[in-house]
């Protein structure tokens, strides 16, 4: 399809597991965002890339949250030793050209859940 | 107190009933969205607006960027616009997106 596609669109891990979360965007798209959502609230921003260059991170909640675009299309969130307040529901955004004016469009989302 | 305040948090309509949903934000801006949101997580955009007022279909926004405030219109609901609608504004000093927590509303037949 031409929309952002993110996989898996579910996972299910143990405390202490690593996780890698994938994301598709749309072709062409220079802006990718990784945004986590808690069950009953907004979406929390994580990190930009544009292109393959990671403008901001600031919002990656530990050093256990890593994220990648390396050829500037395919996206990577990884998180290593999962912990229960990791669970959540990742969502993966893109846009073309810079994101000042131009519309998101997002995936279905990775709801991760962490035991 | 959130940057960004979305009212009603819980809407119910009946079919047909016109239906207003606001924002306030308490930051600089340079552009609003409304999203909407289905169970299931997928994120749909409505509408980006950086002053004004745009329409879509049954969908009205509009933005006051003196007052702060941005409303979303759905005229003659319907079931299938049951969904979280999702504020989100890009703060003119970060380019970040920051988001409001929603307006779930469910609407009946």
């Amino acid at each position: 399809g031409a929309g952002v596609s993110q996989s898996p669109r579910y996972k299910v891990a143990k405390r202490g597991q690593d996780v890698a979360l994938r994301c598709d965007p749309i072709s062409g798209h220079v802006s990718l965002f990784w945004y986590q959502q808690a069950l009953g609230q907004g979406p929390e921003f994580l990190t930009y890339f544009q292109n393959e260059a990671q403008l901001d991170k600031s919002g990656l909640p530990s050093d256990r949250f890593f994220a990648e675009r390396p050829e500037g299309s395919v996206s990577t969130l990884k998180i290593q030793r999962t912990q229960q307040e990791d669970s959540a529901v990742y969502l993966c955004a893109s846009s073309g050209r810079t994101y000042y004016n131009s519309p998101l469009h997002f995936g279905n989302g990775t709801r991760l859940t962490v035991t | 107190k959130n940057e960004v305040e979305q009212s009603p948090q819980n809407l119910t309509a009946q079919e047909g009933e016109f239906i207003t949903i606001n924002c306030s934000y308490s930051v600089g801006i340079s552009a609003l969205h409304w999203l909407q949101q289905h169970p299931g997580g997928g994120i749909v955009s409505l509408f980006m607006l950086s002053s004004g007022k745009k329409k879509h279909g049954r969908l009205i926004a509009t933005i006051n960027i003196q007052e702060k405030h941005s409303s979303l219109h759905i005229t003659a609901s319907h079931p299938r616009d049951s969904a979280v609608y999702i504020c989100a504004v890009r703060s003119e000093d970060t380019d970040k997106l920051i988001f409001g927590t929603g307006t779930r509303l469910q609407v009946f037949p």
